[in-house]
């Protein structure tokens, strides 16, 4: 079974930075089927990125995903103030433990 | 636009069994090869899948960790997927999450709903 490692646990930005979350596969994943969410404090996960690539509808263009085999990227390229929050990466129903992106 | 809404006690005494329902709105829960899924996340902690089933409630896919306990049914009539858990914990104790899975991701989620054991 896959295990999914993200790192850092915590990134503590200023509004108007770049963030850069990193998720690592104890496998390679197929197809490159790697997902991102964004969780907000009391809300339901929204989906981000899918195909480690492509932005999920309505999903702002500053949200970027890269990467292939075990390591993959989503980049922030400027914080907003609305998209503080827990980032979680998924793939064939594993979710990694999550990336908390908070405020410095 | 399509809404899906958990139903069920907010309270479950240990030993017995949780029982969820998911209502889906904005759309039919066979319109499509959809796969309809069960997500959980303790109080503060991450994101653990529950189940799967596929719209025509012939194929059902359980975490192993929770394969003996669990069971994901559809009702196509009441356009609802349902969630057993049975001899719960309070482990068990978390926010439950239905959600739509096209290929393998999460793409539309209910709100969640919290279920505390406890007697």
């Amino acid at each position: 079974e896959i295990v999914l490692t993200q790192s850092p646990g915590t990134l503590s930005l200023s509004p108007g930075e770049r963030a850069t979350l990193s998720c690592r596969a104890s496998q390679s994943v197929s197809n490159n089927q790697l997902v991102w969410y964004q969780q907000k404090p009391g809300q339901a996960p929204r989906l981000l990125i899918y195909g480690a690539s492509t932005r999920a509808t309505g999903i702002p263009d500053r949200f970027s995903g890269s990467g292939s085999g075990t390591d993959f990227t989503l980049t922030i390229s400027r914080l907003e103030p609305e998209d503080f929050a827990v980032f979680y990466c998924q793939h064939d129903a594993i979710f990694g433990p999550g990336t908390k992106v908070d405020v410095k | 636009q399509l809404q899906l809404q958990e139903s069920g006690p907010g309270l479950v005494k240990p030993s017995e069994t949780l029982s969820l329902a998911c209502t889906v709105s904005g759309g039919s829960i066979s319109s499509s090869s959809n796969h309809w899924g069960w997500i959980r996340q303790p109080p503060g902690k991450g994101l653990e899948w529950i189940g799967t089933v596929h719209y025509n409630g012939g194929s059902t896919y359980y975490n192993p960790s929770l394969k003996s306990r669990v069971t994901v049914s559809v009702d196509t009539s009441r356009n609802q997927f349902s969630l057993r858990l049975t001899s719960v914990t309070a482990a068990d104790t978390a926010v439950y999450y239905c959600a739509r899975m096209p290929g393998g991701l999460f793409d539309s989620w209910g709100q969640g709903t919290l279920v505390t054991v406890s007697s």
